[in-house]
């Protein structure tokens, strides 16, 4: 079945240094969405790419979209301590599977100041 | 204030009891999602809805069990068919069927089986 890999599973940065989560798909997306959970909260949309190769940013976050629309990156610059969380990349189902997300497992992120 | 909201938050259950888990969105949207998370498991989904009365399995849902009579609710069963129950529930909920847009999460409700 379609599935959702994202790698890697925690990072620990210091304060002040980059980070990026990695998200591939099995299959070519329609579009990816990008979700943050802080610990002990529920997961919060951050933003959804449609476009092959789209870039967007939110502040220190980038956010990419591949030309294949199979992979995606986040990245973050200069990381800050309330950047902590959990970063989940998520895809929709086709066909039979249309109306749900496949979920990646996520990459748990730590910054010590 | 629109959302949706789950109850309890905490909940503890002896084994062998059936649980039942609320999830309310006064959103209007048209899809429910129940979603369970595991430590290092990410976000394994057990069971959706696209409209009222349908719903849909996930890659989870044996031990589980669902309703959806109203479009603002759908509230979830944990079955004493369920061999480790013990996890973080998430409901969510988007706003067209059919068409997987940004989902809205409930707080979450974490169940204990002692």
């Amino acid at each position: 079945g379609q599935q959702v890999m994202q790698i890697p599973q925690y990072q620990h940065v210091q304060e002040g240094e980059d980070f990026t989560t990695y998200c591939n798909s099995s299959t070519t997306l329609s579009n990816i969405q990008w979700y943050k959970q802080r610990p002990g909260g529920h997961p919060v949309f951050l933003i959804q790419l449609v476009k092959s190769g789209e870039v967007k940013k939110q502040k220190r976050l980038t956010f990419q979209f591949g030309e294949a629309k199979k992979n995606s990156s986040l990245h973050i610059t200069a990381t800050q301590t309330t950047d902590v969380g959990t970063y989940f990349c998520a895809g929709p189902g086709r066909g039979s599977t249309l109306g749900r997300l496949y979920f990646g497992r996520g990459t748990q992120l730590t910054v010590w100041p | 204030d629109g959302g949706i909201t789950q109850s309890p938050k905490y909940l503890f259950r002896k084994e062998g009891q059936n649980v039942t888990l609320s999830c309310e969105q006064n959103l209007n949207h048209d899809a429910m999602y129940w979603y369970r998370q595991d430590p290092g498991q990410g976000l394994r989904l057990i069971y959706y809805s696209q409209i009222v009365n349908d719903f849909q399995k996930g890659d989870i849902a044996e031990g589980y069990s669902v309703s959806r009579e109203k479009k603002e609710s759908f509230p979830l069963t944990v079955t004493s068919a369920q061999k480790n129950p013990t996890a973080f529930y998430l409901c969510a909920s988007s706003l067209v069927a059919g068409v997987t847009g940004e989902l809205f999460f409930g707080e979450g409700s974490r169940l204990t089986v002692l």
